[in-house]
């Protein structure tokens, strides 16, 4: 199957700082990306879908001030994570898709976030 | 979006077959049935995926009722390394949803050795 990556797999900062993930697709030219939080014990929540070239669609309740989403091309999108916070600490994963509808999503490794 | 039913937890032994099922009475006509199956610390892996007939792939299979209400996905024959959870999900292929997911609960499966 299609291979997504992520960078960094884990990353500790302070408080205040901001914290950028690299989502990349490595085999395939991706059309949509999408970004989930997940938290211990809990399911993957949907935070945002970003289209290649133009402004991501964000979630209910997700601050798209705070979560800023780059997919500046077919192979990459980044997540910033800005003016991070103990709360925001998560796994935060992304997917991506060759295209939309019934397309299949791959899915990255992961990167765990701690803020102290 | 269309919702899912999954219980929480299965145990299964070794080397026998496991038959996951998953409700859906309100999926749509352009909904696609997704498995996903997810290990402690990663990312979810894709297992199998389909609109309304049986398939087949090196992973799994997916048998889909005829009123495609209901599925079930077989492994079938368990590994330690099966041991994970495992999410059913409609993918709306249609509208300007891009085809979003929408996770639950998912099946936490237990293989014993």
């Amino acid at each position: 199957g299609a291979v997504v990556s992520q960078h960094p797999s884990r990353v500790i900062c302070k408080s205040g700082t901001s914290v950028k993930i690299e989502c990349r697709s490595l085999d395939f030219q991706a059309t949509t990306m999408f970004w989930y939080r997940q938290f211990p014990k809990q399911s993957l929540m949907l935070m945002a879908t970003s289209n290649e070239g133009s402004k991501a669609t964000y979630e209910q309740g997700v601050e798209k001030d705070k979560f800023l989403i780059n997919h500046a091309s077919l192979t990459l999108s980044t997540l910033t994570v800005t003016s991070a916070h103990p709360e925001d600490s998560s796994f935060y994963i992304c997917s991506a898709s060759e295209g939309s509808g019934g397309k299949t999503q791959y899915f990255g490794p992961g990167t765990r976030l701690l803020v102290l | 979006d269309a919702k899912t039913t999954q219980p929480n937890s299965m145990e299964s032994n070794e080397e026998e077959p496991v038959h996951l099922p998953c409700n859906h009475s309100t999926i749509s006509g352009t909904d696609y049935i997704h498995w996903y199956r997810q290990l402690p610390s990663q990312g979810p892996e894709y297992v199998i995926h389909g609109l309304t007939s049986n398939v087949n792939n090196r992973m799994a299979s997916l048998a889909i009722a005829e009123d495609r209400k209901s599925s079930t996905l077989i492994l079938h024959r368990a590994t330690l390394r099966d041991a994970a959870v495992y999410y059913c999900i409609l993918r709306n292929a249609g509208g300007t949803s891009y085809g979003k997911l929408t996770f639950g609960q998912g099946t936490i499966l237990t293989v014993h050795p």
